[in-house]
């Protein structure tokens, strides 16, 4: 079985340019978990959806971020405008069920912001 | 409000020697527990998880974690460490009472020769 899917493995972009990442939660999960991870701060909670509805959004650092999960089976996390302090990389992470269960994570977006 | 503490950032063991990962955690309500490891450039993965029963848990790669309410402690170990083991690991705790996971800040393993 496919796992979770994450597009683009890897982004660069300038500041002040829009960024799109995307994610697949695997067939059948009905939770899905946008992290992200970077040295200084370590796997911060950005947004949770139960059934495609955004539960908790209280991790989005700022309005230039935004969530978006128009059906089950994909979801898109923007930032716009981007900045170099957004450099990090962003796990996309699915469960079958809600918190209580084990997530099961993308392989993760890259993204560097010069 | 729950939280999850990781003693130690690095931790070197021999190849074969004992492995102790240690997790603290606070929550309000019985937790759910979980062990995490992250290899290189990969998203993390389900090592471990308690719930409810048992408080041993076993989990892949020979790790295993028991649960001790009196110490809320969830530490991880493994007999014989191997090279392969080489990663990072987060120790992670959702209470019944809410919806969200916290994350420790993570160990890095790593395992001489």
């Amino acid at each position: 079985d496919a796992g979770v899917i994450q597009s683009p493995r890897h982004e660069v972009t300038e500041m002040g340019q829009e960024v799109t990442l995307r994610c697949k939660p695997i067939s059948g999960h009905n939770s899905l978990f946008w992290y992200r991870q970077t040295m200084m701060r370590g796997l911060e909670l950005l947004i949770y959806f139960n059934n495609n509805v955004p539960i908790d959004d209280s991790g989005m650092p700022e309005d230039r971020f935004s969530a978006k999960m128009p059906n089950a089976s994909f979801s898109t996390l923007k930032i716009q405008p981007s900045e170099p302090r957004d450099s990090a990389v962003y796990f996309c992470a699915s469960s079958s069920r809600d918190w209580s269960y084990e997530q099961y994570f993308g392989p993760g977006t890259r993204l560097t912001v010069t | 409000a729950q939280s999850v503490t990781q003693l130690g950032s690095h931790v070197s063991v021999s190849e074969g020697a004992l492995v102790l990962l240690r997790c603290n955690y606070s929550s309000s309500v019985p937790p759910y527990l979980f062990w995490y490891v992250q290899y290189p450039n990969q998203g993390l993965q389900l090592l471990l998880k308690y719930t409810t029963g048992a408080t041993l848990v076993k989990g892949i790669n020979g790790f295993e974690a028991e649960f001790k309410k009196s110490e809320t402690s969830f530490h991880l170990t493994k007999p014989s460490a191997h090279m392969s083991d080489a990663a990072e690991y987060f120790c992670a705790v959702t209470d019944t009472g809410g919806f969200k996971t916290i994350f420790g800040a993570g160990t890095r393993l790593f395992v001489k020769a």
